[in-house]
């Protein structure tokens, strides 16, 4: 089984509506993030969270909120979606911000808002 | 705030042949960490090579290479013997201790047979 995994893998919505991403892991690790991918831009930091009861903004956070349910889950939702949310969606995790430690990424969501 | 910068969009090589894909960065710490991710088109994030920037010598991982200049804050990926599944995007990303990771733009790389 991956050891990190987002559902839905693709998702198409309507203007306006809500829809929560989800992403589980069995690494173990404290550390968990939400990106977001769009051509030409690289991997955007949404929301990031070092370990259960912190949750910190990234650089694009604003129409996002994120939930830290346990170590192992970090929900992404989209209060009212719009269309320049249309985008791929990846979650991380990592095991502490100190040495080579890598991040590991989900397998991503493809959403469409439309 | 640190900054990562790849300038080339997109990349070709003849198979078989290398490639130099470009990365700078800024900041002002003395203490941290750069990697190199590829992204196939089955969109999964891997880890293709990492630094340590306190340590002088440059990392290699069999056919992949980089080119660290702590000075010039430069952290090139070398790709020997290109290969056709080394067709991808690749991302350069910055880390200090303890802290996020910040991702470049990408280079979307071609390999021609």
């Amino acid at each position: 089984d991956a050891d990190v995994t987002q559902t839905p893998r693709n998702r198409i919505t309507k203007t306006g509506k809500r829809i929560m991403l989800e992403c589980s892991q069995t690494k173990g690790h404290d550390r968990m993030y939400w990106y977001r991918q769009d051509p030409g831009l690289g991997l955007r930091l949404i929301y990031y969270s070092f370990d259960v009861k912190d949750i910190n903004k990234g650089e694009i956070s604003d129409g996002y909120s994120v939930s830290r349910q346990a170590q192992a889950k970090f929900s992404l939702s989209l209060e009212s979606a719009i269309p320049n949310q249309t985008a791929l969606y990846f979650c991380a995790t990592s095991d502490s911000g100190q040495g080579l430690n890598e991040q590991y990424f989900g397998p991503g969501t493809r959403l469409t808002v439309t | 705030a640190q900054t990562v910068t790849q300038s080339q969009p997109e990349m070709s090589v003849q198979e078989a042949e290398t490639v130099t894909l470009s990365c700078t960065y800024d900041t002002s710490e003395s203490d941290y960490y750069l990697f190199w991710y590829k992204q196939p088109p089955s969109r999964q994030m891997i880890l293709v090579i990492r630094q340590e920037a306190y340590k002088q010598q440059n990392a290699t991982e069999n056919r992949f290479s980089v080119n660290f200049q702590k000075a010039a804050k430069s952290f090139s990926l070398k790709i020997s013997d290109s290969q056709l599944g080394d067709a991808a995007m690749y991302f350069c990303a910055y880390r200090r201790s303890y802290d996020k990771v910040i991702f470049g733009p990408g280079t979307s790389l071609s390999v021609i047979p």
